[in-house]
């Protein structure tokens, strides 16, 4: 299985501020690589797909970036709703694993 | 509106068995790729199982042998049986749809408890 490796694995920051996770795959997975946000309580909520691509109604200060073994996400601009722990997924094969999440607090 | 609504968890005991139920209103479970997702208590996510338009089916090596994905085309319902449960078992679990390689629609959850 590909395992994903993803950090920190918490940062608190403040309002406005930019924001960045990585998520390194332990094998090459192309650009199969999925941003998901989880809201306390709440169920996962799809980001970015296929490593850069924003889902419909997302905002755009979230961003993705990365191929083959790297990849990065970003928050331009942290706002207070955007507290929540945030996953990275593989799925270039099954199983379609997930990294360790990054809980993302405010200063 | 596209919805995904999972129930039948519950508290069972170990070795018992519980059956989900995923109810779908605005996707056609049969015509797409369907997935469970468990999170246990304070744990990251963990993707269980895979169901494909055509039928074919996968699962986490952690719950093959133990674990069955189906679905009722009638009535656009996913299902999630479990037997033989363990208390690593013990998740809120997800369904979600597959769209291409990502979960792009995910129900609300329904937490399962294996304990004695």
């Amino acid at each position: 299985d590909i395992q994903m490796t993803q950090s920190p694995s918490s940062l608190s920051a403040s309002v406005g501020d930019r924001v960045t996770i990585t998520c390194q795959a332990s094998q090459d997975i192309n650009k199969y690589l999925n941003w998901y946000q989880q809201r306390p309580g709440k169920a996962p909520k799809l980001l970015i797909y296929d490593a850069s691509n924003l889902e419909t109604g997302v905002p755009s200060r979230f961003s993705g970036s990365g191929s083959g073994t790297d990849f990065t996400f970003t928050i331009s601009s942290l706002q207070p709703e955007d507290i929540a722990t945030y996953y990275c997924q593989h799925y270039d094969n099954l199983p379609p694993t997930f990294g360790g999440g990054t809980k993302v607090e405010i200063k | 509106e596209v919805q995904l609504v999972e129930s039948g968890g519950g508290l069972i005991q170990p070795g018992g068995s519980l059956r989900l139920s995923c109810e779908a209103s605005g996707v056609t479970v049969s015509r797409n790729y369907m997935s469970w997702v468990r999170q246990a208590p304070g744990k990251g996510l963990e993707w269980v199982s895979l169901i494909y338009s055509g039928g074919s089916t996968y699962y986490a090596d952690s719950v093959k042998g133990r674990f069955t994905i189906s679905r009722d085309n009638l009535k656009n319902i996913l299902y999630l049986q479990m037997n033989s449960l363990r208390a690593e078992d013990t998740a809120v679990y997800y369904c979600a749809r597959d769209l291409s390689r990502y979960h792009d629609i995910w129900g609300q959850g329904t937490l399962v408890t294996v304990s004695s």
